[in-house]
């Protein structure tokens, strides 16, 4: 199972809005509407921002918001704050009945 | 409050055994599905193996044959009995309890144990 592809990095001025892609294929993002995302910060365990594709979890900020199109999903930060700059994973369940994540991203706020 | 806390970490040499815990608490450790996430250093997350709530097991390839996953439901902890150790075993080892009323996805996380296969 190959790891889903993201952009390597990604940045934005506070403020902005910025968006990462997850691209897999039609045996994980493309057939399920089980993608999710997680943030993790330097040495830190990871957290889930997004579940499901769009749903967020309690106590996630509005500002984080998800969204699929065939086989790449997205996730779209608005407002971007400091606190965001962290690393950013996605993750699908496959037709395998296992789990793939994607290759990461370093968020940079400037 | 959920809690998940992981032991069991260590030096091991290649070829060697290690077994893994996470002890849980704050939720019907029986009714979610179990799983074990790694990271090599400096690198991304790899999802390892799943325990469903019914028992039913999963493995990713680099594992399979090699890992076990259990559980014990008496004493609230997940396993990963680690054989035929490998130096691209070196990582650290989260457990995550499943979320969702699928658990399709990772809604907790431990802090992690790390393991590093050397000689």
């Amino acid at each position: 199972q190959s790891a889903l592809t993201q952009p390597a990095s990604v940045s934005g001025s506070p403020g902005q809005s910025i968006t990462i892609s997850c691209t897999g294929t039609s045996s994980d993002v493309g057939v399920y509407n089980y993608v999710s995302w997680y943030q993790q910060h330097p040495g830190k365990a990871p957290k889930v921002m997004i579940y499901d594709v769009t749903n967020r979890p309690s106590g996630v900020s509005n500002r984080f918001s998800g969204s699929k199109s065939g086989n790449t999903a997205s996730l779209t930060i608005s407002g971007l704050q400091a606190e965001d700059e962290a690393d950013y994973y996605c993750s699908s369940y496959t037709s395998s009945s296992t789990y793939v994540f994607g290759t990461g991203t370093k968020v940079t706020v400037l | 409050e959920v809690q998940l806390l992981e032991s069991g970490g260590g030096l091991v040499l290649p070829g060697g055994s290690l077994r893994l815990s996470c002890v849980v608490s704050g939720f019907t450790f029986r009714s979610y599905a179990m799983s074990w996430v790694r990271q090599a250093p400096g690198k991304g997350l790899e999802w390892v193996s799943t325990i469903g709530g019914g028992g039913v097991t999963f493995y990713a390839d680099s594992v399979k044959g090699r890992f076990t996953i259990s559980r014990d439901i008496s004493k609230n902890t997940l396993y990963l009995q680690m054989n035929s150790l490998r130096a691209e075993d070196t990582a650290v080892y989260y457990c995550a309890k499943g979320g969702g009323t699928n658990y399709r996805y990772f809604e907790y996380w431990g802090q992690g144990t790390l393991v590093t296969v050397s000689s």
